[in-house]
């Protein structure tokens, strides 16, 4: 059973730029959430999706958003992208999101903005 | 703030050593607590969880205990393995919804 699947792995942007990354989740999982890891704040969660819906929302501004697809997948995009938000982002997922399941992650997107 | 913290940044242990790396957690209401390992480069890899109604669970040469009298999770890693060296963070999960909070983490450094 393949894991979490996120792409690209590595990428590099400018400031003002935008970017979008995606997020496959386990098979027949349905809940997807995002965070941010960096070295100075941790892991920091983002968001998470449910049936297409964004179920939760952590304490980021508005230039940060993202979407699940009628198949679970899942992008996340941030807009006028700023020097800190070079960071690993990190997409998990879990079957239904319900409180006691297990939730799984992807290797990341390494973002870097210059 | 509410957060979940650990109480020492580094472990460093002899390989074959159990090591016990701890965890102290603010928020009562949370269920759900879960160990992840992480090594560099690389994405957080579940270790196993426990939820609030239970004080220990093993696992393949991991158990985890929840002191919920005083907001405290350890893990405990039997004859620990070089392979073992990472990052580990505890994450708690509250009721409402199935946003995780993170501590800080431990490096655990295990030198053969």
């Amino acid at each position: 059973k393949a894991g979490v699947t996120q792409t690209p792995r590595y990428l590099i942007k400018t400031r003002g730029q935008q970017v979008t990354l995606s997020c496959s989740p386990i098979s027949g999982h349905r809940s997807v959430s995002w965070y941010q890891q960096t070295p100075g704040q941790g892991l920091q969660f983002l968001f998470e999706y449910f049936s297409e819906t964004q179920r939760n929302k952590g304490n980021f501004p508005g230039r940060f958003s993202g979407r699940q697809f009628s198949n679970s997948r899942s992008e996340m995009n941030v807009s006028t992208l700023e020097l800190g938000d070079s960071a690993l982002y990190l997409c998990a997922s879990s079957s239904t999101g319900g409180s006691g399941n297990t939730i799984y992650f992807g290797e990341g997107s390494w973002l870097t903005v210059v | 703030g509410e957060s979940v913290g650990l109480h020492l940044p580094t472990l460093s242990v002899q390989e074959g050593d159990n090591s016990i790396i701890n965890c102290a957690y603010s928020n009562s209401a949370s269920d759900y607590f879960i160990w992840y390992k992480q090594e560099s480069g690389k994405g957080p890899q579940f270790i196993i969880d426990i939820r609030s109604n239970m004080d220990k669970r093993q696992g393949q040469r991991v158990t985890v205990l929840l002191n919920k009298t005083v907001k405290h999770l350890s893990l405990q890693i039997a004859a620990t393995q070089p392979g073992d060296s990472a990052v580990y963070f505890c994450a708690e999960r509250k009721q409402a919804g199935t946003a995780l909070i993170f501590g800080k983490g431990t490096t655990l450094s295990v030198s053969s």
